[in-house]
């Protein structure tokens, strides 16, 4: 069964600093990776899926199948980021999601 | 523009009593999902159905059913809830054909269980 790992539940930053939320999943085949993010007091919505190779409010994120990876990146990170951050893998396209356990992150002025 | 609905944000049942939360969606989508959030487990998936009067299990079906009889709306009901099912339950729902896993969530019915 696929798995989606977020090794850290909490982590803190400085305004303007880089940062990394890390995703790793055990799928044998050719998983669909995203990122949700839950701000304070909003729903749970998209932030970005790997097929679409965007980058959303200058996060990215890339697949990595040799280490199976998929971890969230911002090279600056703002305190309007601060929030909760969600990795999800499906299967195929169209099978059910499986979430990892989420990152708080927080960005400090 | 709400498009998830859930009717209940806060809820408060004793032990054994059966619990009906609603969901609604105004966007026809044919997917819809039931999972429950908790802290350092993330969002685990209790239930969802692709279709009218379908249903399928998901990762933590027990102590759960639901309902589906209209497209627009999929219920979650606990028939004796316990205080282990205390938790924020969120429903969300997608569409086969823009992203099957691209999910629109409500807001949360946080429930509690004494």
């Amino acid at each position: 069964a696929q798995r989606v790992t977020q090794p850290e539940k909490l982590l803190s930053v400085f305004k303007g600093a880089p940062v990394e939320l890390k995703c790793n999943y055990s799928y044998s085949g050719s998983p669909e990776l995203f990122w949700y993010v839950q701000y304070s007091r909003q729903r749970l919505q998209l932030l970005l899926r790997h097929i679409s190779r965007e980058s959303i409010k200058g996060f990215t994120a890339d697949l990595n199948k040799g280490e199976t990876s998929f971890h969230l990146k911002k090279p600056f990170a703002q305190e309007e980021d601060s929030a909760m951050y969600y990795c999800a893998l499906s299967e195929t396209s169209g099978s059910r999601l499986t979430f990892g356990e989420g990152t708080q992150l927080t960005v400090n002025p | 523009d709400v498009k998830v609905t859930q009717s209940s944000r806060y809820l408060v049942k004793r032990t054994g009593e059966k619990v009906f939360l609603e969901c609604v969606q105004d966007m026809d989508h044919e997917n819809m999902f039931w999972y429950r959030q908790d802290p350092g487990l993330g969002l685990r998936l209790i239930y969802f159905s692709y279709d009218v009067k379908m249903k399928e299990k998901g990762d933590i079906p027990e102590g759960y059913s639901v309902s589906r009889e209209k497209k627009e709306r999929f219920s979650l009901i606990l028939e004796s809830a316990s205080t282990n099912q205390t938790s924020m339950y969120l429903c969300a729902s997608s569409r086969p054909d823009t992203g099957a896993n691209v999910l629109t969530f409500g807001a949360g019915s946080r429930l509690t269980v004494l």
